[in-house]
C-alpha cells in the first residue's frame, strides 16, 4: 500500500540555521503530496502541496520540491526562526477526482528551534 | 473561513467505559474525517465520511463505531477503552473527497483512560 517515510522524529536547531526534513514515499502512479504542520494546542494544517514531477511547494520560506525519480519531497527553510517550533508531517494522496483516496501520513518530525 | 470544533477537549474514561467524541464543522464540506494521533505514529485514519449519509472505514477501525449525524457533524465512539490509553483524536474535513482536497483539522480532544 501507499505509504510515507520520515527518518527524523526530532530536529533541533538554533535560529537562522538551515533545515531539511526528510520525506520519501511509496506509490503507484502519481501521487499528491503535502507538507502539514502542527503548533502546539492546534490542529495540523496544509503548509503546501504538489502533484506533479519537478512542481514546487512553497509557503511561509519553507518548500519541498516533488521528485519522482528518487521519490522524495523534502521540506526545506533556508533560515528558521523560533516560531517555525511544530510538528511537520508528510503526507500523500493517490487516485483521481471523483475517486478519491485517503490521506496518507508519516510519523512526523518535531522542529525545536532556540534562540 | 470556518472552523472545527471538538468537544470534549480532554476526557478521562474508566477501562472498558463507551466513550463518545463530537465533531462539528461550519464550512459546508462534504467529508468528514477522524483520525488518531499518538506520539511518534503519525495520524491514522479511524472513520471517514464521503457525504452526509456515507461512513467508511479506515486502517484502524477496530474498537471505534463512528456515526454521521448531519453534514455538520460526525461523532466517534470508542466501544470499550483500553486501560492506560492515551492519545489525541483529530476530527478534520475537506470540501469534498479527492486526492489534491485540503484537510482541515480541529484542535482535538486529548484522551486519557484510568
Amino acid at each position: 500500500g501507499d505509504s510515507v517515510t520520515q527518518t527524523e522524529g526530532q530536529v533541533a536547531l538554533s535560529e537562522e540555521d538551515f533545515l531539511t526534513i526528510h520525506c520519501n514515499y511509496s506509490a503507484s502512479g502519481y501521487p499528491t503530496l503535502f507538507w502539514y504542520v502542527q503548533y502546539p494546542g492546534e490542529g495540523p494544517q496544509l503548509l503546501f502541496r504538489a502533484s506533479r514531477d519537478k512542481e514546487k511547494g512553497s509557503s511561509r520560506g519553507f518548500e519541498a520540491t516533488y521528485d519522482k525519480g528518487t521519490t522524495s519531497f523534502h521540506l526545506r527553510k533556508a533560515s528558521v526562526q523560533e516560531s517555525d517550533s511544530a510538528v511537520y508531517y508528510c503526507a500523500l494522496s493517490e487516485g483521481q477526482q471523483g475517486t478519491g483516496s485517503k490521506l496518507s501520513f508519516g510519523k512526523g518530525a518535531k522542529l525545536t528551534v532556540s534562540p | 473561513g470556518g472552523i472545527i470544533t471538538q468537544t470534549p477537549k480532554f476526557l478521562i474514561g474508566q477501562e472498558g467505559q463507551k466513550l463518545t467524541l463530537k465533531c462539528q464543522q461550519n464550512f459546508n464540506h462534504d467529508t468528514m474525517y477522524w483520525y488518531r494521533q499518538d506520539s511518534g505514529k503519525g495520524l491514522r485514519l479511524i472513520y471517514y465520511s464521503i457525504t452526509e449519509n456515507d461512513l467508511q472505514k479506515g486502517d484502524l477501525s477496530e474498537g471505534y463505531d463512528a456515526s454521521r449525524e448531519k453534514k455538520s457533524s460526525f461523532s466517534l465512539t470508542v466501544t470499550s477503552a483500553q486501560k492506560n490509553e492515551m492519545a489525541v483524536f483529530l476530527c478534520a474535513s475537506s470540501m469534498r473527497w479527492g486526492p489534491k482536497n485540503t484537510l482541515y483539522f480541529g484542535a482535538g480532544t486529548r484522551l486519557s483512560v484510568l
